[in-house]
């Protein structure tokens, strides 16, 4: 089965509010995370990332959270905007990286005007 | 920076017809690129792991015999579907690790479609 795992399929939001996306991981050796947005018909495009020697790190208007006692990974979006809509995905992987990941199931964010 | 490209975008074949996809990352240099492929509203799956000059890693149920993977230079490795069935439509996708930062960046993938 699957390393990684979504919480929600879609999530709806009103536009300015802001949007957490939930991941769920099960292997306990993985030490670097990344979420991915990908928009319907293109390759998925690099967010935010963390290891695990962290429990949170912010971007322009994201924030990921790492858990490692619950191995639950979040992606916090400030003041959504339409251009947020797509699918969003956790992966995690090992060895700093140097290995291939393993995706989550995806959760639809759709941005409600 | 870290662009990484894919050709063709689109391919639709006949089937037992042979499909080579390439993917090269633009303005850095890559000793590990990865190949996944994804069904239609499903995640990303690892197929295979593809390091410059050896022989590529894949995953578990992959045929190495029917993707053949090669990897011959730091910015360009070729994934190529052989004797290729409507089963293998899908959308293919590959990134290309930057090693400073261990990365990995995405093409925009190449959608396959066998008839």
């Amino acid at each position: 089965g699957e390393s990684v795992g979504l919480h929600l399929p879609t999530l709806s939001v009103q536009e300015g509010d802001n949007s957490i996306i939930n991941c769920a991981y099960s292997n306990s050796a993985s030490d670097y995370f990344i979420w991915y947005k990908q928009e319907s018909g293109k390759g998925p495009q690099f967010i935010i990332d963390i290891r695990s020697n962290m429990d949170k790190r912010q971007g322009q208007r994201v924030t990921v959270l790492l858990n490692k006692t619950v191995k639950h990974l979040s992606l916090q979006i400030a003041a959504t905007q339409p251009g947020d809509s797509a699918v969003y995905f956790c992966a995690e992987t090992r060895r700093g990286g140097a290995d291939g990941l393993t995706f989550g199931k995806g959760t639809h964010l759709i941005i409600q005007p | 920076g870290a662009v990484v490209s894919q050709h063709p975008s689109r391919v639709i074949c006949k089937s037992g017809t042979s499909v080579k996809i390439e993917c090269r990352s633009l303005d850095f240099q890559a000793t590990t690129m990865f190949w996944y492929r994804q069904f239609p509203k499903k995640s990303l799956m690892l197929m295979a792991t593809s390091n410059e000059g050896s022989k590529a890693t894949y995953e578990q149920g992959v045929e190495k015999d029917k993707f053949l993977i090669n990897h011959a230079s730091l910015t360009l490795s070729t994934l190529t579907v052989t004797s290729a069935h409507p089963e293998d439509s899908s959308f293919y996708i590959c990134s290309a690790r930057l090693s400073l930062t261990d990365t990995q960046y995405f093409g925009p993938g190449t959608r396959l479609t066998v008839l």
